[in-house]
This record gives structure tokens, C-alpha cells and sequence, in this order.
């Protein structure tokens, strides 16, 4: 099946620090989703990123789908930015979602 | 999460238990599905639905039943609950007629001793 790798699994920053977390992806995907999955265990959706790049506030994304690989962004980072950061592909004739192993944050004030 | 609610939101179970897992959305999406997610992992597809009636397996669907008899209810069944099966469990939703991302609810967290 279609492999999904994260990278870093985990991440320490300071506030106000910028990142990049990475997602590489095995097969050709329909579609790709980050979440944000908070400390309370919601998950929010990020983006929906089939290709190209979006942004909203501080975080943006960027989907390379020829090259298979999906870039988030996070800039002048916040304690609130701390949790999991998924990456989910839709994948197959039914758009099934599978996850990456995701990416801990933590920020530290 | 607006839109989708999962209900119980905790819930203990001995081992052999039944229960059923609830899931409702308002959207009117076609798309239903349910995932489970263990510690240090991401989320695993377990049964899908692609409209009222209609229902397949996901990656670990295993000791888990579903149903669909209305667009807004997709209800997960566990049989005879077993250990294995302590997890959070999330429902999510998709309109499969337009290009929209899954949405999420709050999940479920279930313990199985």
C-alpha cells in the first residue's frame, strides 16, 4: 500500500521560531489534508492541498505532487501551535485518508 | 467540531462487553467513515461509507460493525469487546460529490479492561 513518512517526528521550538515540517509520499495521491491535532485530541484541518501552495496567517503549505512531497509552514511560532501535525493523503477510488505518523511540537514560551 | 458529533465522548467497557459508538452529522455529506488512533500514531481507517446502505472495510475493520441506514447515522458496533480495542476512535465526513476535505469529530476515547 501507499507509504506515508513524516519528518521531524518531533520538534522543539522556542516562540517566535519558524519551521518546516515534511511529508513524502510513496504513490500518486487524489488529494492531501494537514491537521493540527491539539492537546485536548481535536483535529483541526489545516489545509486541503492537492498541488501547489495556500496559506492562512502564519502557516502555509506547499503540495509538489510530481516530486510527492507536501511542506508546512509555521512562522513566528505560539505555545497554542503545540500538538501533532498530521499529514493525510486520499488515495484510491473511494478518496480513503491515510495518515502520516505526524510531527509533535512542542513550544515553549 | 461543528457538524459532526460522536457520542459517548469517554466510555469503560469490560472485556466481552458490547456497546455501539455513535456518530451524526447535519451536512448532509454522502462520505462517513471511522478511524481509530493509538498512542504515537496516526489515525487507521476502520469501515467506510459511501451513501445510505452501503458500507466496506478499512485497514483494521476486525471485531467492528457498521451500518448505514440513514445519510446522517453511521453507528460502529463492537460485538464482544477485547483489549485491543482500547483506543480513541473518531468519526469524519466528506461530501463525495464536490472536491472538500474530511471533516473530523471530537472522537471518542474508550478504555477496555
Amino acid at each position: 500500500g501507499i507509504q506515508v513518512e513524516q519528518s521531524p517526528p518531533d520538534l522543539i521550538l522556542q516562540e517566535g521560531a519558524n519551521s518546516t515540517l515534511r511529508c513524502n509520499f510513496s504513490d500518486s495521491v487524489n488529494n492531501l489534508q494537514w491537521f493540527h491535532q491539539n492537546p485536548w485530541g481535536q483535529l483541526i484541518n489545516l489545509f486541503y492541498i492537492p498541488s501547489g501552495t495556500k496559506q492562512n496567517g502564519r502557516l502555509s503549505a506547499t503540495t509538489v505532487a510530481t516530486e510527492r512531497y507536501s511542506l508546512l509552514y509555521i512562522s513566528s511560532s505560539q505555545t497554542t501551535d503545540s500538538g501533532v501535525y498530521f499529514c493525510a493523503l486520499h488515495w484510491g477510488a473511494t478518496n480513503k485518508l491515510i495518515f502520516g505518523t505526524g510531527t509533535l511540537l512542542a513550544v515553549q514560551p | 467540531n461543528a457538524g459532526v458529533t460522536q457520542t459517548p465522548k469517554f466510555q469503560v467497557l469490560k472485556t466481552g462487553q458490547s456497546m455501539t459508538l455513535q456518530c451524526a452529522q447535519d451536512m448532509n455529506h454522502e462520505y462517513m467513515s471511522w478511524y481509530r488512533q493509538d498512542p504515537g500514531m496516526g489515525l487507521r481507517l476502520i469501515h467506510y461509507s459511501v451513501g445510505a446502505g452501503i458500507t466496506d472495510q478499512g485497514e483494521v475493520p476486525n471485531g467492528y460493525n457498521v451500518s448505514r441506514s440513514t445519510t446522517e447515522d453511521f453507528p460502529l458496533r463492537l460485538l464482544s469487546a477485547a483489549p485491543s480495542q482500547t483506543s480513541v476512535y473518531f468519526c469524519a465526513t466528506r461530501d463525495s460529490f464536490s472536491n472538500q476535505p474530511q471533516h473530523f469529530g471530537d472522537g471518542t476515547r474508550l478504555s477496555i479492561l
